[in-house]
């Protein structure tokens, strides 16, 4: 079955300490994001990667790393989490972007991370 | 730069009353739309897009480039319609990949 994989779904974890969120997709796509959702902000993009190490900032990237050494990885990494880190995180990926027509997103399941 | 906005946080309505869930953009090119859909406690998954022109579970949007808009209608909205929905834009210069959402509305459709 086509899919993104989140993990954790969820997690809560205390101040500095040093986390992982992967993601994997089975699809073969060239592009991945992460995204946070937070009530009265919607969804804003953290990192996006258009393939292969190469990875570019999203809209709000501060406190957030990514690697991409795979095709099909593209962890999150909050090197050293704060409160105002604490949200739900989706992970999404698609086919790059060909011909000047944009193909949609496919969303992993979320992972709520709490930080205290 | 390229905005989504979503002017309703909040939005109900009955079962069987037309729905508009109304979403404008702001791109200096030719931009790509779409509508995600967010069902309680699942993930995101695309509605619709502008480029296909069809109608999933009944709903339609027209891209209406004179008003920049992309609104979401269905003429006869049912229960299980009551989801988060996110209008989102992709600018189409350039090699940039930037998907930018609006902050989405939460459609209720009462019974």
């Amino acid at each position: 079955e086509a899919q993104v994989t989140q993990n954790p779904r969820y997690l809560i974890t205390v101040t500095g300490k040093k986390l992982t969120v992967t993601c994997s997709q089975n699809m073969n796509h060239e592009y991945m994001s992460w995204y946070r959702q937070d009530p009265g902000l919607g969804l804003r993009q953290i990192y996006y990667s258009m393939n292969v190490e190469v990875t570019d900032k999203g809209d709000v990237p501060e406190g957030y790393k990514v690697s991409r050494k795979e095709k099909r990885n593209f962890p999150l990494i909050l090197e050293s989490p704060s409160p105002n880190q604490t949200s739900l995180y989706f992970c999404a990926s698609s086919f790059r972007r060909g011909s000047g027509m944009g193909s949609p997103l496919h969303f992993g399941n979320g992972t709520r991370l709490t930080v205290t | 730069a390229q905005r989504v906005t979503q002017p309703e946080k909040l939005l109900s309505v009955f079962k069987g009353a037309p729905v508009e869930l109304k979403c404008n953009y702001s791109y200096s090119g030719s931009p790509e739309l779409f509508w995600y859909v967010q069902y309680s406690r699942q993930r995101l998954q695309l509605l619709l897009r502008h480029i296909s022109r069809e109608s999933i579970k009944g709903f339609t949007a027209d891209l209406n480039k004179g008003e920049t808009s992309f609104h979401l209608k269905k003429p006869f909205a049912q229960e299980e319609d009551s989801a988060m929905y996110y209008c989102a834009l992709i600018g189409s210069g350039g090699s940039n990949y930037k998907l930018t959402f609006g902050k989405g509305t939460l459609l209720t459709v009462n019974p």
